[in-house]
Order: C-alpha cells, then structure tokens, then sequence
C-alpha cells in the first residue's frame, strides 16, 4: 500500500517569503500526485495535480510543484506568499490507473505573517 | 446542486447510539468518496463508489460501519454501536467518473463527536 510523509508540520513565514513544503510518497509503481489546500473555514480543494509528463506543474494562485521520480518527492513551491496563503496544505498518492484510494499525509500548517 | 453537500455540519452523540451522516454528491458525478478525518491527520479513506456499488470499502475500520448509495446520486454513512474514537471529521467527495487521475470536490464535512 502507498504511504505520504509531509515532514513540516507547521511552517510560519512572513509575507514575500519563498515557500517550499515536503512531499515523499512510498510506492512501487506509477503514481498520480495531488496538492490539496484547506483555507480557514473552507472545505478541501485542488492546488494541482501531476499525472503524467512534464515534472513540473503549475497550480492555481502561483504554486507550483515538481514530481522527482528518483526522490520520490513532490514538493510544493511558491516564490513569493501572500497573507492569503495561510492555511493547511495536504499532499496526497493515489496509484495510476487502479481503483480510486487516495492516500493523503498529515498536512502541513501554513501560517503567514503580514 | 454547486458542490458537494454533507448534512449534518454537526453530530453529537452518546456512546453505543447509532448516527447516520448524509452526503449529496454533486450532480452527474458517478464517484463517490467516504474519508475521515482526525483531529491533526489528513483524510483517511473509507470506501469509494461508482454508481450504486461499493467499488472499495477496505478503508472502513469495523462491520459497525457500513454505507450505501442506493439510486447512485446521495450516499449515506452509517455507523452503529459509536465509540469515542470514533469522533472526527468524515469528509465526502465525489468526481465525474473516478479515473485516478481525476480531482476530487469535496464536501465540508460532518464533525462527530461521541461523547
């Protein structure tokens, strides 16, 4: 079974500051790979998603994410955040191509300072 | 109707009662998705349906815990004998078709404490 790590439980930055949160999955075979983001007193949604192609895949509001097979990483980036961005981000696995189980990590807490 | 709806926002309940936690996917999508959610995790999936059927429910953690999607559109989660641990978030999503690529629209949860 696939397995996520996200190894910042809680990040605190100040506004302008560059983002990157960690993202490690456990799996043998093909994978998609998913950012899911949680704003205060909202339900989760969609930051971006990889499934096949280009590493690197841009996501709404600026993020971005790189799919390292070798490293079995997914790392979420963001040059510059924004106040806005405070909230919790979840990675999450599921394998290519097989019934739907979504395999999420425990999340990373955003905090951004203005 | 827009989104995902989880009805109720809120369940308390006394320990051995049975709840039922109600989801409406939203319009069209043949996949439906049962997680819970405890407090400082991310969601833990429970089971999946496409259509009517129960595709994958080995995320479900005992037989007190069972769900149905009878006419393919609303699901329910249903859960008996309730626990303590049993309290947290149970989450519901759905999708158009259920490719694994496909993203998931989620509803903004049932929040069960069993008391």
């Amino acid at each position: 079974a696939q397995s996520v790590s996200q190894h910042n439980h809680h990040v605190i930055l100040s506004e302008a500051a560059s983002l990157e949160l960690g993202c490690n999955y456990s799996y043998g075979g093909t994978v998609n790979l998913f950012w899911y983001v949680q704003y205060p007193g909202q339900h989760l949604q969609l930051l971006l998603k990889y499934f096949s192609g280009d590493p690197l895949v841009k996501g709404i509001k600026g993020f971005e994410a790189e799919f390292i097979k070798s490293k079995f990483s997914f790392n979420l980036r963001k040059p510059s955040v924004q106040w806005s961005d405070t909230a919790e981000y979840f990675c999450a696995v599921t394998p290519s191509g097989s019934a739907r189980q979504l395999t999420f990590g425990s999340g990373t807490q955003l905090t951004v300072l203005p | 109707g827009a989104g995902v709806s989880q009805t109720p926002s809120n369940k308390v309940t006394e320990k051995g009662k049975y709840v039922e936690l109600r989801c409406d996917p939203i319009s069209g999508h043949t996949a439906l998705y049962w997680y819970r959610q405890s407090l400082g995790q991310g969601p833990e999936f429970l089971i999946y349906f496409q259509g009517t059927g129960a595709a994958d429910d080995s995320g479900l953690p005992n037989d007190r815990f069972f769900a149905v999607r009878p006419e393919g559109s609303v699901s329910t989660l249903k859960i008996q004998r309730t626990e303590r641990g049993d309290s947290a978030v149970y989450l519901c999503a759905s999708s158009p078709t259920g490719v694994s690529n496909e993203k998931l629209f989620f509803g903004s949860g049932t929040q069960l404490s069993v008391l």
